[in-house]
């Protein structure tokens, strides 16, 4: 198994330039979470879904940001101008559905965006 | 709403010491709890997990037990490691929640030689 991926691992980008962030989860899970995190806000959720569909994206900060899951193994973030305040690393987990609270996520290992 | 409280860091440790990180919670219905670990440059793994009163999770030499009548899930581990040294998060998961799992704010801890 090999595990939730995410790329890129790192992102350096311009002020008003469109980033994508990849993530493929593992096989098998049916809910896929995207969190951002700084040392000033700490573990934001913005957004999941379940079955592909999304649920809850009240996290979302601003309309610049919006997320997809075109099928079961993959979902992408987008931001659309980034800004310089959205530098932070983005995390994605996946979880097994079913009966829901008692399964543990399994996290990618984040993609570290600087945006100048 | 649902909600978890724990300890601020960062807690700093000689190796082979007792380890203990408060963790409460708040919530609305019956919830997992978790504890998750994050090393430097790494995504959280989930350490361990209880899933009803009175249950305890365990891995790696640490523990929690979960207290309903405290509504706590302290983590405890008898002796630590340099490479213990992370941020730990607690978090709780419910129905009532809509299955999100909500995680507190990060306990760092160092552990030196």
């Amino acid at each position: 198994d090999a595990g939730v991926i995410q790329s890129p691992r790192h992102e350096v980008t311009e002020m008003g330039q469109e980033v994508t962030l990849r993530c493929k989860p593992i096989s098998g899970h049916n809910s896929l979470f995207w969190y951002r995190q700084t040392m000033m806000r700490g573990l934001e959720l913005l957004i999941y879904f379940n079955n592909n569909v999304p649920i809850d994206d009240s996290g979302m900060p601003e309309d610049r940001f919006s997320a997809k899951m075109p099928n079961a193994s993959f979902s992408t973030l987008k931001i659309q101008p980034s800004e310089p305040r959205d530098s932070a690393v983005y995390f994605c987990a996946s979880r097994r559905s079913g009966t829901g609270s008692s399964y543990g996520y399994t996290f990618g290992s984040g993609t570290r965006l600087t945006v100048v | 709403g649902n909600s978890v409280t724990q300890m601020e860091g960062p807690v700093t440790l000689s190796e082979e010491a007792f380890l203990t990180i408060n963790c409460t919670y708040t919530a609305t219905g019956y919830p997992s709890l978790f504890w998750y670990v994050q090393y430097p440059g790494e995504g959280l793994q989930l350490l361990l997990k209880a899933t009803k009163a009175d249950d305890k999770g365990s891995n790696k030499g640490f523990e929690a037990t979960y207290r309903k009548e405290t509504t706590s899930f302290h983590l405890e581990k008898g002796s630590v490691q340099v490479s213990d040294s992370a941020v730990y998060f607690c978090a709780l998961s419910d129905r009532d929640g809509g299955f999100k799992t909500i995680f507190g704010a990060g306990t760092r801890l160092f552990v030196k030689a």
